[in-house]
């Protein structure tokens, strides 16, 4: 079955520990993309990768860092978690460049205490 | 950062109903304008993308239209069953890149 995986999909952690999330297609992807979600805000871009090895700024990318070294992982790093990104966390996928649909994960809900 | 704005932020309407929403983009550097249908608890799906002014698109009973000009695209849903109950988002993208969305309009259909 074609889809997204994201793990953990709820996380509580505490101030400064370091987490990670994982996200995985089976697609083919080319073009990969974190999001977090928070009320009356919308989806917001974090980063975004066109392909192995190229990653990029989204809108909000302060206190996040991902890595793309194979093409069907994308995952977004913590270094020190702060209360103000309490979020809901989605990865997504295309076939590639944002000109064709994206295919989101279950969510990540990350608590940060 | 990129203004997507979408309207109305809710709206609720009667089984049967039809309805239509709109998303306002910025008209330069225009790439492409998608939308999607968000359930509650679920993930967002996709409905459409579009690339060209102009473009119409459909499936079932939701259309949705493009006008890269002016910087603005319709949702339309005919005939609202409950099950249309959602948020619907557009998204933005300004060359090849990113990708901006706007807050989504909840529709809630009443039977």
């Amino acid at each position: 079955e074609a889809q997204v995986t994201q793990n953990p999909r709820y996380l509580i952690t505490v101030t400064g520990k370091k987490l990670t999330v994982t996200c995985s297609q089976n697609m083919n992807h080319e073009y990969m993309s974190w999001y977090r979600q928070d009320p009356g805000l919308g989806l917001r871009q974090i980063y975004y990768s066109m392909n192995v090895e190229v990653t990029d700024k989204g809108d909000v990318p302060e206190g996040y860092k991902v890595s793309r070294k194979e093409k069907r992982n994308f995952p977004l790093i913590l270094e020190s978690p702060s209360p103000n990104q309490t979020s809901l966390y989605f990865c997504a996928s295309s076939l590639r460049e944002p000109d064709n649909e994206q295919f989101f994960g279950p969510g990540t809900r990350l608590t940060v205490l | 950062i990129l203004n997507v704005e979408q309207s109305p932020q809710s709206l609720h309407v009667q089984e049967g109903d039809s309805t239509n929403f709109t998303c306002s983009f910025p008209s330069s550097n225009f790439y492409a304008l998608h939308w999607y249908r968000w359930e509650t608890a679920k993930s967002p799906e996709a409905l459409f993308v579009m690339t060209l002014n102009g473009d119409e698109k459909k499936k079932g009973r939701i259309s949705a239209t493009l006008n890269t000009k002016e910087g603005y695209s319709y949702l339309y849903i005919k005939g609202s069953q409950p099950e249309d109950s959602a948020t619907y988002l557009c998204a933005f993208s300004a060359g090849r890149r990113a990708l901006t969305f706007g807050s989504g309009t909840r529709l809630q259909v009443q039977p």
